[in-house]
């Protein structure tokens, strides 16, 4: 199973709002909704913030969202904040789990 | 609270075995089940496999398959992770998870993270 497709960066400025892709095919992304993202601070364990494509865990900010269209799935973070910079994969699972390369996301 | 604790760092040569274990609390180890992700140095995430705490159930990543064992204690509410035939490029941080859905069939979404075991392969 290949890795999902992510951009290798993204930026944007404390207040706006950035959409992050996640490229897979109809065997994983595109055919089921298992879709997850987590967000990893340098030296830190990744923390899930979407799973099941668009669903929040308790204690995640709703300025955090996600959706899918065909075989991408997008992380859209709205009111960008300093502390949202850090890195971010894209999770699909259909037998087994298959990470993206992740994106690192620039407040500037 | 939900805590992951993970054993400590290791240094192993090429060929060797090293074995991570994962302590569970603060929820019913038996009703969710434990994913192990590594993360080599400056490198994304992997994910290598997934246990049942339940009853035991595998599913091993195939590039991994007949190098790694997962298994589980209940009595002590542990996770631990075997892997097998070292090389140098398993060099990396090992990660166990839970399950966010309790009884799941199968690992796809992970709501709590240990912190992170080094393993370090080298001659």
């Amino acid at each position: 199973q290949s890795a999902l497709t992510q951009p290798a960066s993204v930026s944007g400025s404390p207040g706006q709002s950035i959409t992050i892709s996640c490229t897979g095919t109809s065997s994983d992304v595109g055919g089921y909704n298992y879709v997850s993202w987590y967000q990893q601070h340098p030296g830190k364990a990744p923390k899930l913030m979407i799973y099941d494509v668009s669903n929040r865990p308790s204690g995640v900010s709703n300025r955090f969202s996600g959706s899918k269209s065909g075989n991408t799935a997008s992380l859209t973070i709205s009111g960008l904040q300093a502390e949202d910079e850090a890195d971010y994969y894209c999770s699909s699972y259909t037998s087994s789990v298959v990470f993206g390369g992740g994106t690192k996301l620039t407040v500037l | 609270q939900v805590q992951l604790v993970q054993s400590g760092a290791e240094v192993k040569k090429p060929g060797a075995s090293v074995k991570v274990s994962c302590k569970a609390s603060g929820y019913t180890f038996t009703s969710y089940g434990i994913s192990w992700v590594r993360q080599a140095p400056g490198q994304g995430l992997e994910w290598m496999g997934w246990i049942s705490a339940y009853n035991g159930n595998t599913n091993y990543a195939q590039k991994l398959q007949g190098r790694v064992t997962m298994t589980t204690d209940t009595s002590t509410s542990t996770a631990y992770m075997e892997l097998r035939s070292l090389r140098s490029d398993d060099t990396a941080v090992y990660y166990c998870a839970r399950d966010i859905l309790p009884l799941a069939a199968a690992g796809d979404s992970f709501d709590y993270w240990g912190q992170g075991t080094l393993v370090t392969v080298s001659s």
